[in-house]
């Protein structure tokens, strides 16, 4: 089955840039989508399709990916970012497949 | 703007079936724009995938839930439907429903979960 690999977590201190990674056996070759999960309430998704970005969401979320690692990053951050972040593909083999998520903490 | 309420039982014994239904608004269940999901989150843990409708009728499962989930959609009340059965303490999870475009393979619309506890 297809794994992808995040870092557990993530420290960011307010007005800096987070960067959160996925890894995953050539990743480069598959859509990578991010989600925003806060407690309490339903996922958000932030981008879709390696880069894009749903109606609604700052332009502070983008996302990036190479042969093996997708990143998504969030530029000047606020504490109303943090959040657990989930990364998300479809494999041929596995379907729909999240990565384990990376809390962000604002410092 | 689709939205999509969860609804049906908070607790579920183990060894019986537990049983869920997403209600859609704002858009059509029968149209082939959307796939119709199911997600859940074990309490402190990440999020698995359990299974995905598309219109055509065709299902995806998760290959470890496979032997017992089925989701099934009613169009007549648009609603979809997620049946898990055999249930122990580990399915005890915060189920959310959600939906996909079809051509694109995130799910962009999501209900507010619902959870299940499975306990005697």
């Amino acid at each position: 089955s297809y794994v992808l690999t995040q870092p557990p977590s993530v420290s960011v201190a307010p007005g800096q840039t987070a960067r959160i990674t996925c890894g995953g056996n050539n990743i480069g070759s598959k859509s990578v989508h991010w989600y925003q999960k806060k407690p309490g309430q339903a996922p958000v998704l932030v981008v879709y399709d390696d880069s894009d970005r749903p109606s609604g969401i700052p332009e502070r979320f983008s996302g990036s990916i190479s042969e093996n690692t997708a990143t998504l990053t969030i530029s000047r951050v606020e504490a109303g970012d943090e959040a657990d972040y989930y990364c998300q593909v479809w494999d041929s083999n596995s379907d729909w497949v999240f990565g384990g998520g990376t809390k962000l903490t604002v410092l | 703007q689709l939205q999509l309420h969860e609804s049906g039982p908070g607790l579920v014994k183990p060894s019986e079936t537990l049983s869920l239904t997403c209600t859609v608004s704002g858009g059509s269940i029968s149209s082939s724009s959307y796939y119709w999901g199911w997600i859940r989150q074990p309490p402190g843990k990440g999020l698995e995938w359990i299974g995905n409708f598309f219109y055509t009728g065709s299902t995806f499962y998760n290959p470890s839930l496979k032997s017992r989930v089925t989701i099934s959609v009613d169009t007549s009340k648009s609603q979809f439907s997620l049946k898990l059965s055999s249930v122990t303490a580990a399915d005890t999870a915060v189920y959310y429903c959600a939906t996909l475009y079809s051509g694109t393979y995130a799910f962009f619309y999501w209900g507010q979960g619902t959870l299940v506890t499975v306990s005697s």
